[in-house]
């Protein structure tokens, strides 16, 4: 079964730009999570999404924005980029919300400079 | 979600058994704990979770003491590439949707 794919793997963005990431989960699989990582902050929750619905959001400001498609596939959209946004951006899917175990993609890079 | 407690780093011999301990001392009983990993620049692989019972997979052995308090994440056979930062993550089972909380983590490295 092929694993959570993001694209793109690394991108490189200038202050006040938007960006668009995407995560297509594992076959099957309803959720898909979405997890900012920095040096300072560590691994840190962004937004859940299951059945096109965001159920669940973390502590981020609303130019961190996303949404899922009827197929699960998830993209998550930063609007005018800060340089503190420069990180490592991780989705995960999970058969459903709740219990089960979350399958993490590569990530995708993103550099604001 | 409970607050775990983690070592800042251990160290394992390869081919020895790693025992990787986790306190939670406020976990509730809708709680799960959960192990996840993450080797260098990758994102985060999932390991095993459980409630009560202890639990076993082909990857490593979770045991949950009597009170639940804590918990010790085994990895029988320890091999170079196991070395990475573990994550201990209590999650409750029934308003998390889809949150996992990471702390610090345990950084494990595996000598030859």
């Amino acid at each position: 079964k092929a694993g959570v794919t993001q694209t793109p793997r690394y991108l490189i963005k200038t202050r006040g730009q938007q960006v668009t990431l995407s995560c297509s989960p594992i076959s099957g699989h309803r959720s898909v999570s979405w997890y900012q990582q920095t040096p300072g902050q560590g691994l840190q929750f962004l937004f859940e999404y299951f059945s096109e619905t965001q159920r669940n959001k973390g502590n981020f400001p609303g130019r961190f924005s996303g949404r899922q498609f009827s197929n699960s596939r998830s993209e998550m959209n930063v609007s005018t980029l800060e340089l503190g946004d420069s990180a490592l951006y991780l989705c995960a899917s999970s058969l459903d919300s709740l219990v089960y175990e979350q399958y993490f993609g590569p990530g995708t890079r993103l550099t604001v400079t | 979600d409970a607050k775990t407690t983690q070592p800042t780093s251990m160290d394992c011999a390869e081919g020895r058994a790693a025992n990787l301990p986790c306190n939670h001392s406020t976990i509730s009983g809708n709680e799960y704990v959960y192990w996840y990993r993450q080797i260098h620049s990758q994102g985060p692989q999932y390991i095993i979770h459980g409630l009560k019972n202890n639990e076993t997979n082909e990857m490593a052995s979770l045991i949950i003491t009597e009170d639940r308090k804590s918990s010790t994440l085994i990895l029988p056979h320890a091999t170079l590439r196991d070395t990475a930062v573990y994550y201990c993550i209590v999650r409750d089972g029934g308003t998390s949707y889809g949150k996992l909380t990471f702390g610090q983590g345990t950084i494990l490295t595996v000598h030859p």
